[in-house]
């Protein structure tokens, strides 16, 4: 089945560590992208990437890093630089050119 | 003010009632999309509308496109349409397509 998976699911981690969030697809999309969602606001755009090697800063990119190293892969590394990182993450991917998004299931962070 | 407002933040009603969401943007788009999120978290895309309307199911979004604003209802609504419905639009932006959410509104349906 095509699709774009997550994981893990649920993450804990200790202020002040760096955690890396996976995801994968295996659409063949060129396009990926990370969102945060906290309570009671609409998802905010973390960084995306349109083609491999290449990634763009979205709207509240600072405290996170990403990369592309190969198509199918778009992890992304919340720092502790990232003031409140308790959050849930998503990650979506989209054919280039192509209006429709398709979102992974999400990965809840939680740092303690 | 959001780029995209949605209303009502929360809406519970009876099962069967008739469900109407209202999604308001003020930015140019190329495309508006509702979603479904399940308490999980996973998101789904329901429709993705440039104009006019779409039904599938007991699911119906419309768009007027001058005024910028979107409905999506419901007919003989479920407890199992229990979700969060977003509505976000889209755009292009230096060759990226780029997806702007609104806040989403929490659905229950009570049996």
């Amino acid at each position: 089945d095509g699709g774009i998976t997550q994981s893990p699911k649920y993450l804990f981690r200790k202020e002040g560590q760096n955690v890396t969030l996976s995801c994968e697809q295996n659409l063949n999309h060129d396009a990926m992208y990370w969102y945060r969602q906290d309570p009671g606001q609409g998802l905010r755009l973390i960084y995306y990437s349109q083609i491999v090697n290449d990634f763009q800063k979205g709207d509240i990119a600072e405290g996170y890093s990403v990369s592309r190293e190969k198509k199918e892969s778009f992890p992304l590394t919340v720092t502790s630089a990232q003031k409140n990182p308790t959050a849930f993450y998503l990650c979506a991917s989209s054919s280039q050119g192509g209006n429709e998004q398709f979102f992974g299931p999400g990965t809840r962070l939680t740092v303690l | 003010k959001n780029e995209v407002e949605q209303s009502p933040q929360n809406l519970t009603a009876q099962e069967g009632e008739f469900i109407t969401i209202n999604c308001s943007y003020s930015v140019g788009i190329s495309a508006l999309h509702w979603l479904q999120q399940h308490p999980g978290g996973g998101i789904v895309s329901l429709f993705m509308l440039s104009s006019g309307k779409k039904k599938h199911g007991r699911l119906i979004a419309t768009i007027n496109i001058q005024e910028k604003h979107s409905s999506l209802h419901i007919t003989a609504s479920h407890p199992r349409d229990s979700a969060v419905y977003i509505c976000a639009v889209s755009s292009v932006e230096k060759g990226a397509q780029k997806l702007v959410f609104g806040q989403g509104t929490r659905l229950t349906i009570n049996p």
